[in-house]
């Protein structure tokens, strides 16, 4: 049992420059999101799926769009690069939709610089 | 202000002391998380609580939902149990998350 798998772990990208995190789940949760984490500011949600085929914003969607095909995955995808979206990238699951109260499992994280 | 705010932001210990960690929150959750981030590291689960209060291990987790605030307690501290501990609550979908308190906990 894997749990959360995200990739790359770190990545140096060029402003204009897009690329895609991947996060994957094997625990078969409907409940899956993106945050990015920085210094001196908690956790911040960039966009969320409850099921398969569907998908929300969060806090901080600008820059940032998202797709949900399989109950497995859930790609963020980086359209244009900006140095203001340095930062460290957690994707996270949990089971069910309608409640928080249900443990969350976080990916290892993905340190994106952008120069 | 955040809807979800912890104290101390930093703190130090000797390794055996007691120590507590405060969450307060302003928003209505239906759930509270403690998380646990080493650094340079992943984020870890340690406690899921809606009432009352939870323990494993050296950690006690307490909620008291009409005062909206909750404390993470470690018993006998160990230098292993430095890390940022984060509180995060939410409702339905979204959580909200305090910025995190850096415990450093000396041999």
């Amino acid at each position: 049992n894997a749990g959360v798998t995200q990739t790359p772990k770190f990545q140096v990208l060029k402003t204009g420059q897009s690329m895609t995190l991947q996060c994957a789940q094997d625990m078969n949760h409907e409940y899956m999101s993106w945050y990015r984490q920085d210094p001196g500011m908690g956790l911040r949600l960039i966009h969320y799926s409850v099921g398969a085929g569907i998908t929300d914003q969060g806090e901080v969607p600008n820059g940032y769009n998202v797709s949900r095909s399989t109950t497995e995955d859930f790609p963020l995808r980086l359209l244009s690069a900006a140095p203001s979206q340095t930062s460290v990238y957690f994707c996270a699951s949990r089971a069910g939709t309608g409640s928080s109260g249900n443990t969350i499992y976080f990916g290892e994280g993905s340190w994106l610089t952008v120069v | 202000k955040n809807e979800v705010e912890q104290s101390p932001q930093n703190l130090t210990a000797q390794e055996g002391e007691f120590i507590t960690i405060n969450c307060s929150y302003s928003v209505g959750i239906s759930a509270l998380h403690w998380l646990q981030q080493h650094p340079g590291g992943g984020i870890v689960s340690l406690f899921m609580l809606s009432s009352g209060k939870k323990k494993h291990g050296r950690l006690i987790a307490t909620i008291n939902i009409q005062e909206k605030h909750s404390s993470l307690h470690i018993t006998a501290s160990h230098p292993r149990d430095s890390a940022v501990y984060i509180c995060s609550g939410g409702s339905n979908y979204k959580l909200t998350f305090g910025k995190g308190t850096l415990l450093t906990v000396n041999p």
